[in-house]
């Protein structure tokens, strides 16, 4: 079974902290991705990686960074969180290779509360 | 422009009751998949279907069904004889051959079973 970890369930950070969420996939996948979701707003992807060290600002990158540095490991970074950041952040994975065939597989989700 | 649409926000039906979860997409690619994905009160997506655009047969899987008509660009979700069990939000989602590996969401229905 696919399997795509977070770092955290439920997170609780003050303002203007720096926040990092992980995510960790065992399935030897080359996409990582990056979703905020928001009621009434669904799933917004905030940035998605294809390989090592790549990355790409998806719909809504502002006030976020991400880093990776192995293909397993996709971190998203909240440089200083603000209240307006929190949402349940979710990560996701897919194959490369039978490219926009292939569906993401999902983590649980981390809920983030900035206070 | 948003790429599916979900016009149902929230739809609550008792228990044995039939439900459709409408989804429209809009796509210029000839090349393109449909997704359905549920996400049940814990939080984590799970993949239910995935159609191309060159299938338009319809698909049934136990109590669930799909039907992608090409004519209306709608790829709707039907669930027979509910069970408390299928409450959740439902998310129907896009990705396109020229765009890879990214997905476009709708913004999600909440389905409710009253027992």
């Amino acid at each position: 079974d696919v399997k795509v970890t977070q770092s955290s369930r439920y997170l609780v950070k003050r303002t203007g902290e720096k926040v990092f969420l992980e995510c960790v996939q065992d399935m030897d996948h080359e996409n990582m991705f990056w979703y905020r979701q928001d009621p009434g707003l669904g799933l917004r992807l905030i940035y998605f990686s294809y390989d090592v060290k790549m990355k790409e600002k998806g719909d809504i990158p502002e006030g976020y960074s991400v880093s990776r540095e192995k293909k397993e490991r996709f971190s998203l970074i909240l440089e200083s969180a603000s209240t307006n950041q929190t949402s349940m952040y979710l990560c996701a994975s897919s194959g490369n290779f039978r490219g926009a065939y292939n569906e993401q597989f999902f983590g649980p989700g981390t809920r983030l509360t900035v206070l | 422009a948003q790429k599916v649409t979900q016009a149902q926000t929230e739809i609550s039906v008792v228990e044995k009751e039939d439900v459709t979860l409408d989804c429209v997409y809009e796509t210029r690619d000839t090349t393109y998949y449909l997704f359905w994905y549920k996400q049940p009160p814990s939080g984590e997506l799970v993949f239910l279907i995935r159609r191309n655009s060159f299938d338009e047969q319809n698909e049934i899987s136990g109590r669930y069904s799909w039907n992608f008509q090409k004519s209306t660009s709608s790829f709707n979700f039907t669930i027979t004889a509910s069970q408390v069990v299928d409450s959740a939000v439902y998310f129907c989602a896009l990705s396109e051959a020229n765009t890879g590996n990214q997905f476009y969401f709708g913004t999600g229905t909440s389905l409710t079973v009253i027992p």
